[in-house]
């Protein structure tokens, strides 16, 4: 069964930081670009970054840009969002998906809560 | 961007009846690159349409999906109660910085 799993999210403080990781099963994980989509409270889906299969191309948001890096370790088959420098903006469900169609994000997970609160 | 708007924000329909739920671009999407999302609170968002038309693994012949340019729609017939839920449209523009949007959501309620 294909299956994304996140983890990570937490209550953070303004300026703080934290990683997020999503654990991928019942596909080649390398072969997929995977993504960082998120839903604040009260608001719709918002794109944040993705990662191409071997991990070299990248992009982000503007919202995020320069405070968030993706990664992934395709031998484990996880992929990482680091965060630095949270605002409260930043508050949101944090799901993990594939991009296993053109421009389209096929396998989604359950998602983890981030709370960014003083 | 591209800016994606839905319409209606809600939508209060019964079992058995059709909905039609709307997807305006600020700019004209790619065909290929238009696709409907079913989100319910707790659960992984679903994939139901991509490539504009296309239905998605294990989604019912009762969604489909239409449209070109900047107004796309996905219609479901025959609604089942699992079928209430927020729907997401998305786009994706694969210029020099590639870019995916989503609209703002529509509420699909009983």
């Amino acid at each position: 069964e294909v299956q994304l799993l996140e983890s990570g999210g937490g209550l953070r403080q303004p300026g703080g930081s934290l990683r997020l990781s999503c654990i991928a099963s019942g596909f080649t994980f390398s072969s997929n670009t995977m993504a960082w989509v998120r839903r604040a409270p009260g608001k719709g889906l918002d794109w944040v970054s993705n990662l191409g299969g071997s991990g070299d191309v990248k992009y982000y948001s503007d919202s995020v840009k320069g405070r968030c890096i993706i990664s992934r370790d395709n031998s484990n088959s996880i992929m990482y969002l680091q965060m630095i420098g949270l605002r409260t903006e930043d508050t949101a469900i944090y799901y993990c998906a594939r991009i296993g169609l053109p421009g389209t994000f096929d396998i989604w997970g359950q998602g983890t809560t981030v709370t960014v609160s003083a | 961007d591209i800016v994606l708007t839905q319409s209606p924000g809600t939508l209060s329909l019964s079992p058995g009846e059709r909905a039609t739920l709307s997807c305006r671009a600020s700019q004209s999407v790619s065909s290929n690159y238009l696709a409907w999302y079913q989100a319910k609170p707790g659960q992984a968002p679903r994939l139901v349409i991509y490539a504009t038309s296309s239905r998605a693994t294990g989604i019912p012949d009762r969604f489909s999906g239409s449209g070109s340019g900047t107004d796309f729609t996905l219609t479901i017939n025959r609604l089942e109660p699992e079928d209430f839920a927020v729907y997401y449209c998305q786009q994706f523009g694969d210029g020099n910085s590639p870019r995916y949007s989503f609209g703002q959501g529509t509420k699909l309620e009983i």
